[in-house]
């Protein structure tokens, strides 16, 4: 079975400056990867996705993320942040499996400051 | 593109009624659409795996008798929570797998009210 852990619950900053949010999983196979954020009251939009290719990979919003396979880890980056970044982020999983389920880390809640 | 809508919103409704939640895919075909609650300051949990034409896969620990799942065709899903009660009070969001990409697709969820 695969895991994620997200290893910061709460990350406050202040506006324009930059912010990773962590992401670590655990999988005895390979697996896809994904960031999706979540804004108060509403569903999950996507951010950005590794399936295969290059380990950098660029999303919405400005956002990044780096897959490091030696390290099983998956971090999304900004390098200046805005007030309206303020959200939940979710890391997640899934197995390279058509239609198979996502699991998810328990969250992120990013706070931008002014 | 890869746009889920679900309806309604949100609902409030008396203890004992049953509430029926749709979930389209609108501009792809999902043989796959997942449920998932989510309580506050937490992550979304799986209640059940939903496949166009077969009966869905509950998660343990739900009660498929209680949360009745039709997956009727490609685009849509619906999630009925039969005779409900204040403890269902909760935010229900659905996602819908679009095929040629492997990804999942958000609905905007539901917050479920039961007085």
């Amino acid at each position: 079975a695969q895991s994620v852990t997200q290893l910061d619950s709460q990350v406050p900053v202040f506006e324009e400056a930059p912010v990773e949010l962590r992401c670590n999983y655990s999988s005895s196979v390979s697996v896809y990867l994904f960031w999706y954020v979540q804004y108060p009251n509403q569903g999950l939009q996507l951010l950005l996705k590794y399936l295969s290719g290059s380990t950098l990979v660029k999303g919405i919003n400005g956002f990044e993320a780096e897959f490091n396979k030696s390290q099983t880890s998956f971090h999304l980056r900004k390098p200046s942040v805005h007030i309206s970044d303020t959200a939940e982020y979710f890391c997640a999983v899934k197995l390279k499996t058509s239609g198979s389920r996502l699991t998810f880390g328990e969250g992120t809640q990013l706070t931008v400051n002014p | 593109g890869a746009v889920v809508s679900q309806h309604p919103s949100w609902v409030i409704c008396k203890s004992g009624t049953s509430v029926k939640i749709e979930c389209r895919s609108l501009d792809f075909q999902a043989t796959t659409m997942f449920w998932y609650r989510q309580f506050p300051k937490q992550s979304l949990m799986l209640m059940a795996t939903s496949n166009e034409g077969s009966k869905a896969t509950y998660e343990q620990g739900v009660e498929k008798d209680k949360f009745l799942i039709n997956h009727a065709s490609l685009t849509l899903s619906t999630l009925t929570v039969t005779s409900a009660h204040p403890e269902d009070s909760s935010f229900y969001i659905c996602s819908a797998s679009e095929l040629v990409t492997d990804t999942q697709y958000f609905g905007p969820g539901t917050r479920l009210t039961v007085l």
